[in-house]
């Protein structure tokens, strides 16, 4: 158990709303992950964080944001939810020093109608 | 984008039968990783392989990552109901903040 939680864990939201998702974790690990599942695309890496404040964008960061104020915290925020956005959602964290393997909260499925 | 292409997306046997799942790119990753992800759940760690043409078992899963570093399989022996699930790779990237780059995933079901 790496001490990853993921909030909500199901939501449906209407198109053009904001949402925010929450990943928090126990372990004060530098390194946070926001991913999302899709069928037939694996995981791919919407957001990533090396620490407070430091944040950049993966290979699908269109139409999140992300924010990191505190260690235990990664938020995950869609400023105007759209269909495309119904996926689910999961956070990682990266020990320091590992061999970069990441370990995975429940994920949050977020639903966009 | 590097891309990591996993073949079959989905199987289906019996259990006591033996399989070989494949993960392919033409990127080389500095090592790559196995997950397991059960349904509603977050995917689990299985194994990491570093050196070209390393092989690593765990029980009856045994790994391998190609010469190249480019590819890797999965051979699973004598599976057992237990072992089904959505089985993914991941390759480590060389340059960069080593993010990690995800296969398309094998869905494994085995009947008992």
């Amino acid at each position: 158990d790496a001490g990853i939680t993921q909030s909500p864990r199901h939501k449906v939201t209407e198109t053009g709303t904001p949402v925010t998702l929450r990943c928090h974790q126990t372990e004060n690990h530098r390194y946070m992950y926001w991913y999302r599942q899709d069928p037939g695309h694996g995981l791919r890496l919407i957001h990533y964080s090396y620490g407070v404040k430091d944040t950049d964008k993966g290979e699908v960061s269109d139409g999140y944001s992300v924010s990191r104020s505190k260690t235990e915290d990664f938020l995950l925020t869609l400023e105007s939810a759209t269909s495309s956005q119904t996926s689910v959602y999961f956070c990682a964290i990266r020990p320091s020093g590992s061999g970069y393997e990441q370990y995975f909260g429940p994920g949050t499925r977020l639903t966009v109608t | 984008t590097q891309l990591l292409e996993q073949s079959p997306q989905f199987l289906s046997i019996q259990e006591g039968e033996n399989l070989t799942v494949y993960c392919n790119s033409s990127s080389v990753f500095s090592s790559l990783q196995w997950y397991r992800q059960e349904p509603g759940e977050g995917p689990v760690l299985l194994v990491t392989v570093v050196t070209g043409g390393e092989v690593k078992k765990l029980k009856r899963l045994t790994f391998q990552f190609g010469d190249a570093r480019k590819d890797s399989s999965l051979h699973i022996t004598a599976a057992q109901p237990g072992d089904t699930g959505l089985y993914l790779c991941a390759g480590v990237e060389v340059t960069g903040f080593q993010k990690l780059v995800f296969g398309t995933g094998t869905r494994l079901l085995v009947s008992p």
